[in-house]
């Protein structure tokens, strides 16, 4: 299944790097969402995107920085991470925003803060 | 918010058996329960769900019972086999949806023995 796309799939970065990351959907969906996956730890919702229209969510520090340019599309901006922000970040997308909906995942990136 | 506990975190049956992973939730709002599984270095991929207004649905030698009363759903898997090797996740969320999305549980490490 190739219905969601992210890149790159591996990233390693110093604490002081900017770098982004990037998600791409070909199943028309009106939503997309971050997710991040931590060992031993449940799947922590980051973000939510509906119509490219950011759902607030005030509980992610702000070195993470989200953007949609499209529906089809979501970018994750990273900058002066922490080592505890190395994780697997997966992006996923839904018909729409309606909690009801499946949602569907990429392949995700492994980040590795140096 | 919504608090999802899923058990066991690792489960070990020998190939053929069944398997049983149960998971509780708070919200009695909570209407929609997927469950995903996640193979080792790829993504988390729907394998079944349920809505509220049934009680159990079945898909092969898949099948997921809910009980609305307890707030516990339970995934079971007959005849398993190698493939079925894998870390499983139950989620649950309401269809309002917004940004709570989807609250996942920690996951259940499956492992079929040969």
């Amino acid at each position: 299944e190739t219905g969601v796309t992210q890149t790159p799939r591996h990233l390693v970065m110093g604490m002081t790097n900017k770098k982004s990351l990037k998600c791409e959907q070909h199943l028309g969906h009106n939503a997309m969402y971050w997710y991040k996956q931590s060992a031993k730890k449940p799947l922590e919702l980051m973000f939510v995107y509906s119509l490219e229209e950011r759902v607030e969510n005030n509980s992610v520090p702000s070195r993470f920085s989200p953007e949609c340019p499209n529906s089809s599309h979501l970018f994750l901006h990273l900058h002066t991470l922490q080592p505890e922000d190395s994780a697997l970040y997966l992006c996923a997308s839904s018909q729409d925003i309606m909690g009801d909906q499946p949602q569907h995942f990429g392949d995700g990136t492994r980040l590795s803060i140096l | 918010g919504e608090n999802v506990e899923q058990h066991p975190s690792t489960l070990s049956v020998q190939e053929g058996d069944s398997a049983v992973i149960k998971c509780t939730y708070s919200d009695s709002a909570s209407n929609y329960f997927p469950w995903y599984k996640q193979e080792l270095g790829k993504r988390p991929q729907l394998i079944i769900d349920i809505r509220s207004n049934v009680g159990e649905k079945k898909d092969q030698r898949i099948a997921v019972t809910l009980n609305k009363t307890a707030k516990h759903f339970s995934l079971h898997i007959t005849e398993t086999q190698p493939e079925d090797s894998a870390v499983y996740f139950c989620a649950a969320s309401n269809s309002g949806g917004g940004a709570d999305g989807l609250t996942f549980g920690k996951g259940t490490h499956l492992i079929i023995q040969p």
